[in-house]
């Protein structure tokens, strides 16, 4: 049973360019959350997708984009890229939406990206 | 404001011997889920233990526990017999559930050294 995956494990960007990360979720999985980590820092929620939509966002300016597809898949898009967006971003997937319920979410190991 | 605050950026420990991780948190909400995670050097998330706040008993998973103490706003991890395996970063989280939000707020950490 594979886990949660994310692809590229690492990249390397400069200021202002664009990037896109992927992640595939636990097999039957249907909602992908998006974290960013930065260095010394816990995770910071960015947002969550289910059902193809956003349905939740965290406090992420509009660079910060994302998408899922019909296989539950997901992309972060990040544009204009600053410095201060290196970091690692951390993909979670979990079933359906948590609501007011304990809800496991299972994390991926993450694409570190550094922009110079 | 929802927060998560642990205290003790680095411990060392002495392999077998017990340890606790300081978790302390705050939240207006009556209802809340609280989580330990360990993040080994590879990046990936890897949830320990969980803790409702209307659950009567403490939570316990193998060697973790978790030390709740609702009035103190604390949520301390116990691990019992340290092993090196477990040297790693800790992260407590806490997930509200009054709005049936999904994103999951971490505390900054604690990196825990087992020595031989």
């Amino acid at each position: 049973d594979a886990g949660v995956t994310q692809s590229p494990t690492h990249l390397i960007k400069t200021r202002g360019q664009q990037v896109t990360l992927r992640c595939s979720p636990k097999s039957g999985h249907d909602t992908v959350s998006w974290y960013q980590q930065a260095l010394g820092q816990g995770p910071q929620f960015i947002f969550q997708y289910y059902e193809e939509e956003e349905r939740q966002r965290g406090n992420f300016p509009d660079r910060f984009s994302g998408h899922q597809f019909p296989n539950y898949s997901s992309e972060l898009n990040v544009n204009a890229l600053l410095l201060g967006d290196s970091a690692l971003y951390l993909c979670a997937s979990s079933f359906g939406l948590a609501g007011g319920r304990f809800n496991e979410q299972f994390f991926g190991p993450g694409t570190r990206l550094t922009v110079l | 404001a929802q927060k998560i605050t642990q205290t003790q950026p680095g411990m060392f420990v002495q392999e077998k011997e017990a340890v606790t991780l300081d978790c302390t948190y705050d939240t207006s909400d009556p209802s809340y889920g609280l989580f330990w995670y360990k993040q080994p050097s590879s990046g990936e998330m890897i949830f320990l233990i969980y803790q409702g706040s209307y659950d009567q008993q403490n939570a316990t998973e193998g060697r973790y526990s978790l030390n709740f103490q609702k009035a103190r706003k604390s949520a301390n991890l116990v691990i019992s017999a340290s092993q090196l395996g477990d040297s790693a970063m800790y992260f407590c989280a806490m997930r509200p559930f009054m709005n049936r939000d999904d994103k999951i707020i971490f505390g900054k950490g604690t990196r825990l050294h087992i020595l031989p």
